[in-house]
């Protein structure tokens, strides 16, 4: 299995740029999950799907940001427009979201707007 | 607001020792408890996984839980330098979602 794929690595953009981050996650697990890591904050969940369906988006900062979950093997997280506090490192999850379910972790992009 | 604590360290353990790194949470309901391995650039893996009161061992590694206390702890015996990272204590809430503490750093010195 590959694991969780998560596309670009790394992000640089000018502020006000749209910034599209990908993901597919794990083949079978009907969960994914969107976290931000900084170091003031450390890791905090964005948005939760499951089978495709957004079930919590608390926390997603603002308007300013937005996921879909088109089909099970494809996700994107954007932000339009992007700002340098938005600079961070985005992960993505998933897992098979049955109880006491691990999440397994992609590698991240690193978001820096400047 | 469900919170998850820890100390953000870093904590210090010669190699060979044992290292014990704590965390708390605010959710009385939590029932399920996990702690993951961060290396410094890399993505957060699981070590670790957590549900009954008392102790769970896997090789080097125990986790322990007390849910009327509110804590969850790992300890790592034979510390060694590749234990050296960042570790994180996560909490399944509602939705199966997990809320992560900041973490707490480890240094193993050889």
């Amino acid at each position: 299995d590959a694991g969780v794929i998560q596309s670009p690595r790394h992000e640089v953009t000018e502020m006000g740029q749209e910034v599209t981050l990908r993901c597919k996650p794990i083949s079978g697990h009907n969960s994914l999950f969107w976290y931000r890591q900084t170091m003031m904050r450390g890791l905090e969940l964005l948005i939760y799907f499951n089978n495709n369906v957004p079930i919590d988006d608390s926390g997603m900062p603002e308007d300013r940001f937005s996921a879909k979950m088109p089909n099970a093997s494809f996700s994107t997280l954007k932000i339009q427009p992007s700002e340098p506090r938005d600079s961070a490192v985005y992960f993505c999850a998933s897992s098979t979201g049955t109880v006491n379910t691990e999440a397994f972790f992609g590698q991240g992009t690193r978001l820096t707007v400047v | 607001q469900k919170e998850v604590e820890q100390n953000s360290g870093p904590l210090s353990v010669p190699e060979g020792a044992i290292a014990s790194l704590n965390c708390t949470y605010s959710d009385r309901g939590s029932q399920s408890f996990f702690w993951y391995r961060q290396y410094s650039g890399k993505s957060p893996e699981l070590i670790m996984s957590i549900y009954s009161n008392g102790d769970k061992e896997d090789g080097r590694f125990t986790a322990q839980l007390n849910k009327a206390s509110q804590y969850v702890s790992l300890l790592i015996r034979d510390s060694q330098p590749s234990d050296s990272a960042t570790y994180l204590c996560a909490v399944l809430g509602r939705y199966s979602t997990l809320t992560f503490g900041k973490g707490t750093m480890l240094l193993v010195s050889p």
